[in-house]
């Protein structure tokens, strides 16, 4: 059983540009969820979704980030026009129910 | 809001003695978990302490959980030169299922 896949590991962006992070939760797993951690730093929750849905947006900067999970596919985690502060690690989880979540190995974005 | 402190930010041991760290949070939670970070990798779960629960085991680790004090510690026992990593508590919100992590303890092994 497959963990929690993210893609890419790494990517560079330059300012102004979009991102998009795919993240594919462990088989049998329809809660996602995603986190931003800065250097040194614990991780800040973002976005939690179900199938096609948002449940919990809270953390999420109200411009430029957008998160998806399609009914069929990855979930997308979208930065729009993207500025320096946004390099970070980015990690998707996912669970089963209410309980134990998994991660991914993440994605480092660098914007130059 | 709610926010996990770990204690100390940062701890150095001999190999083979033990590894304490502490955790706090501010609000009422469903229950703590504790993960693991090496440098520059994804985290991985270590142990789920539920709120009704004070002790748990799994290994050489050993977590505990004062709901009245709002405070968990986690035990590393016999510390190997693998066991240095970060060290984050995440506690999860009643109703809410994000987790809060706190900022961690980087923990390191000498050998």
């Amino acid at each position: 059983n497959a963990g929690v896949m993210q893609n890419p590991r790494h990517l560079v962006r330059r300012r102004g540009q979009e991102a998009r992070l795919r993240c594919s939760p462990m088989k049998g797993h329809s809660h996602v969820y995603w986190y931003r951690q800065l250097p040194e730093e614990g991780l800040k929750f973002m976005v939690y979704l179900q199938k096609e849905n948002i449940i919990d947006e809270s953390g999420m900067p109200k411009e430029r980030f957008s998160a998806e999970f399609p009914k069929e596919g990855p979930s997308i985690l979208r930065i729009q026009q993207v500025v320096r502060g946004d390099s970070a690690a980015y990690f998707c989880a996912s669970s089963r129910t209410d309980d134990i979540q998994y991660f991914g190995a993440g994605t480092r974005l660098s914007v130059l | 809001s709610q926010q996990g402190e770990e204690d100390p930010q940062a701890l150095s041991i001999q190999e083979g003695e033990n590894a304490t760290m502490n955790c706090s949070y501010k609000t009422s939670i469903n229950n703590l978990q504790w993960y693991r970070q090496n440098s520059g990798r994804g985290l991985v779960h270590l142990i789920l302490i539920r709120s009704n629960e004070r002790e748990k085991h799994s290994g050489r680790l050993r977590v505990t959980l004062d709901t009245s004090k709002k405070s968990s510690s986690l035990l590393i026992t016999a510390s190997r030169a693998a066991d240095t990593a970060s060290y984050f508590c995440a506690t999860d919100a009643m109703g809410a299922q994000k987790l809060v992590f706190g900022q961690g303890t980087r923990l390191t092994i000498n050998p």
